[in-house]
């Protein structure tokens, strides 16, 4: 079973729906990522956090938030999303400072249909 | 700008077959990692090894070995014994030393099917 753990597992919303993805894990680690996987891609990041604090936006769109509630959780607030990004989200974390020598350690992913 | 590069796309084996997964990868430090993750079927990307640039030593870890060498910038991935749970996509990312802020970077992967 995989220590981080997101939420839901499937969603299926409209261009004009609000949803969020929830990811949280209990490791203690004090750096957290979001990614977006289309099939047959790699993962492209599109979010860090560290200590709670927005550290890298991968020049995401708008219509996509992020939010740190403390350091546990990790949100994603979706709104106005396009066909486009239907995709798998994957949340990470890894222990901080986010050095380049700490693995990443990921959930199963949310996949996010939009229709 | 570092650049991981996994040349293979789709492998298939048949089971108790060994099969080597080959990552080439581009970058102008002198201190960065490598890793590699497995990516099932069901979505999660699992952490299978990290080796900084320091440490050339060949890993075996069970069925799995890892074989670096930074004269030809490559860090290859062999499962000896193949199995079906095996089977997956395989990724393999590079991270250097580059203050608080650093990122991985991952080749396009590679999707190893083992047929029973």
């Amino acid at each position: 079973d995989t220590e981080v753990t997101q939420t839901p597992k499937h969603l299926v919303m409209g261009m004009t729906n609000k949803k969020s993805l929830k990811c949280e894990q209990h490791m203690g680690h004090r750096a957290m990522y979001w990614y977006k996987q289309k099939a047959k891609k790699p993962p492209e990041l599109m979010f860090v956090y560290s200590y709670e604090k927005l550290s890298i936006n991968e020049s995401v769109p708008s219509r996509f938030s992020p939010e740190c509630p403390n350091s546990s959780l990790l949100n994603l607030h979706l709104h106005a999303l396009q066909p486009e990004d239907s995709a798998l989200y994957l949340c990470a974390s890894s222990q901080a400072p986010q050095g380049p020598n700490q693995p990443q350690h990921f959930g199963d992913g949310t996949r996010l249909s939009i229709l | 700008a570092q650049k991981v590069t996994q040349a293979q796309t789709e492998i298939s084996v048949v089971e108790k077959e060994d099969v080597t997964l080959d990552c080439v990868y581009e970058t102008r430090d002198t201190t960065y990692y490598l890793f590699w993750y497995k990516q099932p079927p069901s979505g999660e990307l699992v952490f299978l090894i990290r080796r900084n640039s320091f440490d050339e030593q060949n890993e075996i870890s069970g069925r799995y070995s890892w074989n670096f060498q930074k004269s030809t910038s490559s860090f290859n991935f062999t499962i000896t014994a193949s199995q079906v749970v095996d089977s997956a996509v395989y990724f393999c990312a590079l991270s250097e030393e580059a203050g608080a802020n650093s990122k991985l970077t991952f080749g396009k992967g590679i999707t190893l099917s083992v047929r029973p």
